[in-house]
């Protein structure tokens, strides 16, 4: 089955400065990379999604990049707030295995004011 | 549009007894799936409902778990007899369609003593 690695687990950065969460996955046929942002207390949800067909795509502050060949994909915020901060979920799906989600361990953010 | 809702919040259980979880999805959401988070770990999938019948439950522990998907509606998932390792927070998410956006509910936290 599939099998998703998130580095890092934590991640603390300065207000203003980038942070980057990277993610493997194991199978080839996945095509579906959401990424989730959970708050303390909150519900998980989509910032961020990308399917195999694309490389890149951004939204505002946050970006996904996605290397079939090398099978990874990398989330990308810039000019990073204090509201930022959270724990960020990367997810893989394919059609051949359903769609259920299989997710990455999560990474802590911590945006220093 | 209310969201996916889950209840109840929290729940403590003593080891061997049983408790049910409930998740109502999202009106017209055919898709509905249940995951685990256990303490620091990666949010792992469970079971996957197309309306009420079960697409999918290879995420499942053992038999002490029991998931029911009534009429295609509402969700259930009881524990019976509850183990103290199947503590963790408990999510239900549901999607319109299969690989597109899956909204997650705020969780169950289970802890068995």
């Amino acid at each position: 089955g599939e099998n998703v690695e998130q580095h890092p687990s934590t991640l603390s950065v300065q207000e203003g400065d980038s942070a980057v969460i990277k993610c493997t996955y194991s199978d080839s046929a996945s095509n579906y990379f959401p990424w989730y942002k959970q708050e303390l207390g909150k519900r998980p949800q989509l910032i961020i999604d990308i399917r195999s067909n694309v490389g890149e795509k951004k939204d505002q502050r946050i970006a996904v990049t996605l290397n079939k060949t090398a099978k990874h994909f990398s989330l990308h915020i810039t000019e990073t707030q204090p509201e930022d901060s959270a724990v960020y979920f990367c997810a893989a799906s394919s059609g051949s295995s359903g769609d259920k989600l299989t997710f990455g361990t999560g990474t802590r953010l911590a945006v220093r004011p | 549009e209310a969201g996916v809702t889950q209840f109840p919040s929290h729940s403590v259980i003593e080891k061997g007894q049983t408790v049910t979880l409930r998740c109502d999805p999202i009106s017209g959401h055919d898709n509905l799936y249940w995951y685990r988070r256990v303490m620091g770990k990666e949010i792992k999938f469970l079971l996957h409902f197309v309306k009420e019948s079960k697409q999918d439950e290879s995420g499942m522990p053992n038999n002490r778990f029991l998931a029911e998907r009534t009429g295609g509606t509402y969700s259930t998932l009881k524990v019976q007899p509850a183990e103290l390792e199947d503590s963790g927070v408990y999510f239900c998410a549901s999607s319109l369609r299969m690989n597109t956006e899956a909204f997650f509910g705020q969780g169950t936290r289970l802890t068995v003593v």
